[in-house]
């Protein structure tokens, strides 16, 4: 399944570093969507991007920095970290917003350590 | 968002089915039943989604009680590839609706060979 791709898969980084997440999705959807997953909790919806446009941001610290230039990328900018954001980040993408379009597809994640 | 109770494991066997059950006992008329999984080291996947009856798939099916309160997935004969956790998740279907998934934690599904 190559719908929604994200790079890198892994990603290493100091507590100092600034890093960028990618996420592409080929399925032509309005709407897209990052998650974390940290070990044993569930997924976490972080932000919601629709025609471009963020609709949701779910009280994530401003040391995350998504943007979306398009509808087809979706970008997650990472500065100055702390080691308890390590964990698996998902992108998600979906036709629209609400009721049966609500199928959302996920890439694979980036497994994301902070030392 | 309307809530889901799910056990936290299962086993089956290969070449078996499998029933997976969900309780959602204060859904709302609008709430859209989902079923998504997510394979080891993968992202989580759509699997099937219903409202009132019952729904089939190449991937499953969907049995969903009369009063809307409870629901099961069914695989109909599992595989080592059906090993994962399972989300029982509510989605509200009215216009407006949020556009959350809200994840549980699932009910991990073990297929013994």
């Amino acid at each position: 399944e190559t719908g929604v791709t994200q790079t890198p898969r892994h990603l290493v980084m100091g507590m100092t570093n600034k890093k960028s997440l990618k996420c592409e999705q080929h399925l032509g959807h309005n709407a897209m969507y990052w998650y974390k997953q940290s070990a044993k909790k569930p997924l976490e919806l972080m932000f919601v991007y629709n025609f471009k446009e963020q609709t949701e941001n779910n009280s994530v610290p401003s040391r995350f920095s998504p943007e979306c230039p398009n509808s087809s990328h979706l970008f997650l900018h990472l500065h100055t970290l702390q080691p308890e954001d390590s964990a698996l980040y998902l992108c998600a993408s979906s036709q629209g917003l609400g009721g049966t379009q609500e199928t959302q597809y996920f890439g694979p994640g980036t497994r994301l350590l902070v030392l | 968002d309307a809530k889901t109770t799910q056990p936290n494991s299962m086993e089956s066997n290969e070449e078996e089915p499998v029933h997976l059950p969900c309780n959602h006992s204060t859904i709302s008329g609008t709430d859209y039943i989902h079923w998504y999984r997510q394979l080891p080291s993968q992202g989580p996947e759509y699997v099937i989604h219903g409202l009132t009856s019952n729904v089939n798939n190449r991937m499953a099916s969907l049995a969903i009680a009369e009063d809307r309160k409870s629901s099961t997935l069914i695989l109909h004969r599992a595989t080592l590839r059906d090993a994962a956790v399972y989300y029982c998740i509510l989605r509200d279907g009215s216009q407006g609706g949020s556009e959350k998934l809200v994840f549980g934690k699932g009910t991990k599904l073990t297929v013994n060979p």
